[in-house]
């Protein structure tokens, strides 16, 4: 099991929209619509944003959208604000013949 | 509203075990599936594996031999072992509960620092 590929960094102005990818395999993104993201804020616990591609928790912002095309996932931050910059983790479910869930290596974004 | 909170040893010497325990507050740990995950300094996440509320459990395969995740309904609490530990396994460790069959982690703990050191 691998993990999924994200790019480092990201930024935007605020008010700017800004789209963060998640690229996996057939065996993972491709294959189930269990893609997760997760933001991180210096310091602190990952927080849940963004599950089965694109369902919001109770409590996010709608700026926060996610999609899925192929072996490629995406999120979507519209309306920039300061407070969304952090570092983004996506995750997917990669079962098969045995359970496991990868994570991306995580996107910086930076609110210009 | 449900609390985490991870507590254990903050230094861990190599080839020992690591023990962590996840309290948790405000729900039943027998409605859920629990999963610990990991970020060493500066990195990513790394899952490391869930126990569900009937007990089964499942780690990442690099892990499986090395780590055990339990419960303990009485005192609603999960731990985690993972033993013959080096350097690589020092990390920030979270316990996060999962809504989805294990795969989504709607609450995370604050997370502990778990050095690896002599």
């Amino acid at each position: 099991q691998s993990a999924l590929t994200q790019p480092p960094s990201a930024s935007g102005s605020p008010g700017q929209s800004v789209t963060i990818s998640c690229t996996g395999t057939s065996s993972d993104v491709g294959r189930f619509d269990y893609v997760s993201w997760y933001q991180q804020h210096p310091g602190k616990a990952p927080k849940l944003m963004v599950y089965e591609v694109n369902k919001r928790p109770s409590g996010v912002p709608d700026r926060f959208s996610g999609s899925k095309s192929g072996n490629t996932a995406s999120l979507t931050v519209s309306g920039l604000q300061a407070e969304d910059e952090a570092d983004y983790y996506c995750s997917s479910y990669a079962g098969g013949n045995n359970f496991y869930v990868a994570f991306g290596g995580g996107t910086k974004l930076t609110v210009l | 509203q449900v609390q985490l909170q991870e507590s254990g040893p903050g230094l861990v010497k190599p080839s020992e075990t690591l023990s962590l325990t996840c309290n948790v507050s405000g729900d039943r740990i027998n409605n859920y599936y629990w999963t610990w995950v990991r970020q060493p300094p500066g990195k990513g996440l790394d899952w490391i594996g869930y126990i569900s509320f009937s007990g089964s459990t499942n780690y990442k395969p690099s892990l499986r031999s090395r780590a055990t995740i339990s419960l303990d309904t009485s005192k609603n609490q999960i731990s985690l072992r993972l033993n013959s530990v080096t350097a690589a396994d020092t990390a920030v460790y979270y316990c996060a509960r999962s809504a989805v069959g294990g795969i989504v982690f709607d609450h995370w703990g604050r997370g502990i620092l778990v050095t690896v050191s002599s």
